[in-house]
Formats: structure tokens, sequence, C-alpha cells
């Protein structure tokens, strides 16, 4: 089936650097995602992409959608203790696809 | 508003018995999808309803796993016959009506199956 390799697996990073993970695919995504997830809860959109080559930010974050259609980015900036968790990219393959493809995760820890 | 809940918040089970996991879906939301996350991988697809019809069951495992939503709101995933290999996070997600709609999780059920 589909699959997202997602990199860094996991990051160490000090309070204030920037961070930068990124997610590729085998097959073409007509939409990239990217969610967080805290311990015991559920994954939290942070930001969606629709249209290759697309770059968007939400506030410190930004991310982009890779012009082939099959790699995005996510960065951060400026990290503060509250970006602590996983990351993970998802994708949707086709216009009528409803299902989500997640990638492995990127667990970023940050020391104070 | 209520987000995604989901019952119970954790379910231990001995191998060969059968389970229930509650999913409650944010009011008016049509679409209702399930994934299932191993320890250490992102959530992978099950089950997706829209409404009270399953629209695409192409990710659950094997026919150990059902799933209903018969009245287009809550819906249960029921696996029969559990095997060590089903403990996992089950996480539900809902969406206003699904295609691009973003899906909100609920925060999971961690089974464990012994």
């Amino acid at each position: 089936g589909q699959q997202l390799n997602q990199s860094p697996q996991s990051m160490f990073i000090q309070e204030g650097e920037d961070v930068s993970m990124n997610c590729t695919s085998s097959s073409i995504f007509n939409t990239w995602l990217w969610y967080k997830q805290d311990p015991g809860e559920g994954p939290v959109l942070l930001i969606a992409l629709y249209k290759a080559g697309e770059l968007t930010s939400n506030g410190r974050l930004t991310a982009q959608f890779g012009i082939t259609r099959k790699d995005s980015f996510l960065n951060i900036s400026a990290s503060i203790p509250s970006d602590v968790g996983i990351y993970f990219c998802a994708g949707r393959t086709g216009e009528g696809a409803q299902k989500l493809v997640f990638g492995q995760g990127t667990r970023l820890t940050i020391n104070p | 508003g209520a987000g995604v809940s989901q019952t119970p918040s954790n379910k231990v089970t001995e191998k060969g018995k059968y389970v229930e996991l509650r999913c409650d879906p944010i009011s008016g939301h049509t679409a209702l999808y399930w994934y299932r996350q191993s320890l250490g991988q992102g959530p992978e697809f099950l089950i997706y309803f829209q409404g009270t019809g399953a629209a695409d069951d192409s990710g659950l495992p094997n026919d150990r796993f059902f799933a209903v939503r018969p009245e287009g709101s809550v819906s249960t995933l029921k696996i029969q016959r559990t095997e060590r290999g089903d403990s996992a996070v089950y996480l539900c997600a809902s969406s206003r009506t699904g295609g691009k709609d973003t899906q909100y999780f609920g925060p999971g059920t961690r089974l464990t199956v012994l």
C-alpha cells in the first residue's frame, strides 16, 4: 500500500532553535497535511496544503507542498517548550479519497 | 463545542474475547473514520462512514473487525476473537461532510490484549 517516509524519526534541540522535518512518497498525493500529537491525545491538524508548490504558514509553522506532489516539509521557527510532541505528515491520494495515509512521525524533544 | 469522544479510554482483555469500542463524533458531522495506531507508528486507516453507510472499509485487516453506525452518529468498532496483535490505540475522527474537510480526532481507546 501507500507509504509516507518521514524524517527524521526524532529530534533533540535547544529552545529557540528552528526545526525542519520532511515527508516523501513514491506515490502522488493531492493533499498534504501536518498533524501534531500530544501524549494520550489524538492528532491535531496544524497545516493543510492542497496545491503543488503551495507554501502556507500558521504562526511559527511553515509547510510546503512539493512541486512533484510526492513530498512536503514542515518548518518550526524559534521553538518553545510547548512544541514538544510527535509530528505526523499525512496525505490523500485522489479527489475522491477520504482516508488519510500517515507517516511514521517525528518526535520532537526540546531542552530548555 | 464538544469534540470527538471515545469510550472506554483503556480496555484490557484476554486473547479470544470480544470487545466493542465506541465513538461519539462532533454533533452534525456526517463523516466518521476509524484508524488504528500501533506503538511508535502513525495512524492507519480502517474504515470510513458517510452517514449510516460504510463508504470505504478497505482498511479493516480481516473479518474479525466490524464497525457500525446505525443512526449516522455514534459508531461502534467491534473486534471478535481478539489477538495479541490487535493491541493498539484505536482512534476515531469525524469531519463535517467528508472530502477535504478537516478530520478532528478523538483521544483514542488503548486496547491491550493479554
